[in-house]
């Protein structure tokens, strides 16, 4: 596609639910990167890929996050048992080389609710 | 731990005035470092990247300028519209750090009035 995609622009869910969100990156970038945004504050890592293998997952806040990417183009975002610390905007960003020290392209972002 | 720091965090400037946003970063050992600008609900543009070799980079009316040694950065925009409004964001990716994940400071609002 002709930029980052992520799906639902914005989920509101009840405490305890489980949620999923999803990261369509550029075509082709073989670098793809999870950020959460609390209000007010910069984005914050959470998770790297690089084409289907999680190389770095040390930004996830508990083992109630999983990220996963299995054949190296879209991702998805599970966040299990959701808690009220969980509401953020969550950001999928792509860049096409290896490691990400090239651009980075980012997708509008999913805004969760938990209430 | 690199921190970056942005001030101010608020800026209101009448329109036609230049724009001096600043960024900080605690860690001089950058590989680059990007400006981004966030429109409300929205996600991240980038506006440009500026390696660690360069001392500057410019787009149309942004300038970035660099100063790795002193841990600084700073975008101007010249002759701001009321289409700036916008929150901008700073971010640096570490040498050490080997997949190049940007660490981002919390990022200036600015309002241009008419």
């Amino acid at each position: 596609g002709a930029g980052v995609s992520q799906s639902p622009r914005y989920k509101v869910a009840k405490r305890g639910q489980d949620v999923a969100l999803r990261c369509d990156p550029i075509s082709g970038h073989v670098s793809l990167f999870w950020y959460q945004q609390a209000l007010g504050q910069g984005p914050e890592f959470l998770t790297y890929f690089q084409n289907e293998a999680q190389l770095d997952k040390s930004g996830l806040p508990s083992d109630r996050f999983f990220a996963e990417r299995p054949e190296g183009s879209v991702s998805t975002l599970k966040i299990q048992r959701t808690q009220q610390e969980d509401s953020a905007v969550y950001l999928c960003a792509s860049t096409p080389s290896r490691a990400g020290y090239t651009e980075a392209f980012f997708g509008q972002g999913t805004r969760l609710t938990v209430v | 731990k690199q921190e970056v720091t942005q001030i101010p965090a608020a800026l209101s400037v009448p329109e036609g005035e230049n724009l001096v946003l600043n960024c900080s970063f605690t860690d001089s050992a950058i590989y680059n470092l990007q400006w981004f600008r966030q429109d409300p609900g929205k996600g991240l543009t980038s506006l440009l990247l500026i390696q660690s070799s360069q001392r500057e980079q410019t787009s149309g009316r942004l300038n970035a300028s660099l100063d790795k040694s002193s841990g600084r950065s700073t975008l101007y925009i010249a002759a701001s519209q009321p289409g700036d409004s916008a929150t901008y964001l700073c971010a640096v990716r570490l040498t050490t750090d080997s997949w190049g994940k940007l660490q981002f400071g919390a990022g200036t609002q600015v309002v241009v009035t008419p």
